[in-house]
């Protein structure tokens, strides 16, 4: 199965508000809502960010938040803040064989 | 705290095999599935393999299924990634990751990753 479909890079000014895509198929995001998304600061250990599509975990600031429309997922940070700046992936369950897919990664930067 | 340690990378030549421990620490091994991640240089991340807590459900990506397998040992709190026939395109930090949900939970829960470990690096060449 292939990789979940994201933008290579999104940027935005502090402050500001951006989205991050993550497009998948009906046998992944289209069908069912076991979407996550994570946060990797190279060098550091990935952080899960939002699960379930839109759930947060402890300790996560409500500036993240999650949804889904179809076939594509989306996170959303709002307040930009330089400590943003990292790669962005999310991952979904899925109906095929393999289980579970990554999507291709989003690079976040903070102008 | 929660802790994960893989080990048991090193360089191995294609066609090698090569076998991958996670001890992991500071929370009920048995009740959680366990994930296996891993990410080349310069590349994103690559989901590998899947481990229900008990051990009876298994999943591979297709890029690693058949060559490699997933095991654990409760006993131990141990996590393996046993790798053969090893490509060239296998070169990268593996990483094992906890899943959130505990046995009790739903099934899904299992498919978000919370606890990560730091990784250990094959290289084949």
């Amino acid at each position: 199965q292939s990789a979940l479909t994201q933008p290579a890079s999104v940027s935005g000014s502090p402050g500001q508000s951006i989205t991050v895509s993550c497009t998948g198929t009906n046998g992944d995001i289209g069908g069912y809502n076991y979407v996550s998304w994570y946060q990797h600061h190279p060098g550091r250990a990935p952080k899960l960010m939002i699960y379930g599509v839109s759930d947060r975990p402890s300790g996560v600031s409500d500036r993240f938040s999650g949804s889904k429309s179809g076939n594509t997922a989306s996170l959303t940070i709002s307040g930009l803040q330089a400590e943003d700046e990292a790669d962005y992936y999310c991952g979904s369950f899925t109906a095929y064989s393999t289980n579970y897919v990554f999507g291709t990664g989003t690079k976040v930067t903070v102008l | 705290q929660v802790q994960l340690v893989e080990s048991g990378g090193g360089v191995v030549q294609p066609g090698g095999s090569l076998r991958l421990s996670c001890a992991a620490s500071g929370f009920t091994f048995s009740s959680y599935a366990m994930h296996w991640v891993r990410q080349a240089p310069g590349k994103g991340l690559e989901w590998v393999a899947f481990i229900r807590y008990d051990g009876n459900n298994k999943y591979y990506a297709d890029s690693v299924k058949g060559r490699f397998t997933v095991s654990r040992d409760n006993s131990k709190n141990t996590l393996y990634l046993q790798m053969q026939s090893l490509r060239a395109e296998d070169t990268a930090a593996y990483v094992c990751v906890k899943g959130l949900g505990a046995d009790r939970d739903p099934f899904y829960y299992s498919y978000y990753m919370d606890v990560w470990g730091t990784g250990t690096t094959v290289t084949v060449s």
